[in-house]
């Protein structure tokens, strides 16, 4: 299996819907990441989670780390067409060393 | 935060050929890395880029493929060398800042003909 198991691959939603991407490890998380891709481009930073329990909001993007730090989870309320692309969860898996595992991507498409 | 500049962002080499992707970051930073990611998939870790020292490799790349450098706190270079049709793909350069949150460049997209 993989060591960072990203949920679901694929999501459309209709504009103004709610949605949670999942990110699961098989190692334990020292952080975790979360980017949003537009095909083609770089990563942009959403938010780091270090702490188990740790919540983090931006806009209308929150993300949380489970007490166990093995899961985290990146909801999105009342989405809208400029939430539309990748996100990715890069998993911190070797102490304090930031080499990042990352999962495979969710593809989010959100129709108007 | 840190912005990072990568260029090129993007590239067409003839096989057999070399490139080499600059990345440059507008503050000090404590860790640099290498990422590829191959069409369609996500993105895999090349190699940690240790500052006056050599970089640190991930299990499948080698040096001879790709050399790197990272002569201060705020620069690194990778080269690909050797260029073919399966080193087509997105390069990205990730830097860590002092609070452990890492930024990543725009990427270069490389295209192996």
């Amino acid at each position: 299996s993989q060591e960072l198991e990203q949920s679901p691959q694929s999501l459309i939603v209709q504009e103004g819907k709610n949605l949670t991407i999942n990110c699961t490890s098989s190692k334990t998380l020292y952080g975790l990441y979360w980017y949003k891709q537009k095909y083609g481009e770089g990563l942009i930073f959403l938010m780091m989670l270090q702490k188990g329990g740790e919540e983090k909001s931006h806009e209308k993007i929150t993300a949380k780390l489970d007490e166990k730090k093995q899961q985290s989870s990146l909801h999105i309320t009342a989405s809208q067409p400029s939430h539309a692309g990748i996100y990715l969860c890069g998993a911190a898996t070797r102490g304090s060393a930031r080499q990042l595992t990352f999962g495979s991507g969710t593809q989010l498409t959100v129709l108007p | 935060s840190a912005v990072i500049s990568q260029k090129p962002s993007r590239d067409i080499c003839q096989r057999g050929t070399s490139l080499t992707i600059q990345c440059q970051v507008d503050s000090q930073v404590t860790m640099m890395f290498w990422y590829r990611q191959q069409p369609g998939q996500s993105l895999t870790l090349i190699a940690t880029a240790n500052q006056g020292s050599e970089a640190t490799y991930e299990s499948g790349f080698v040096i001879d493929k790709f050399p790197i450098s990272r002569p201060n706190l705020t620069f690194s270079t990778l080269t690909v060398s050797n260029l073919s049709p399966e080193d087509s793909s997105i390069y990205l350069c990730s830097a860590i800042t002092g609070s452990l949150a890492a930024f990543f460049g725009q990427g270069t997209r490389l295209t192996v003909v």
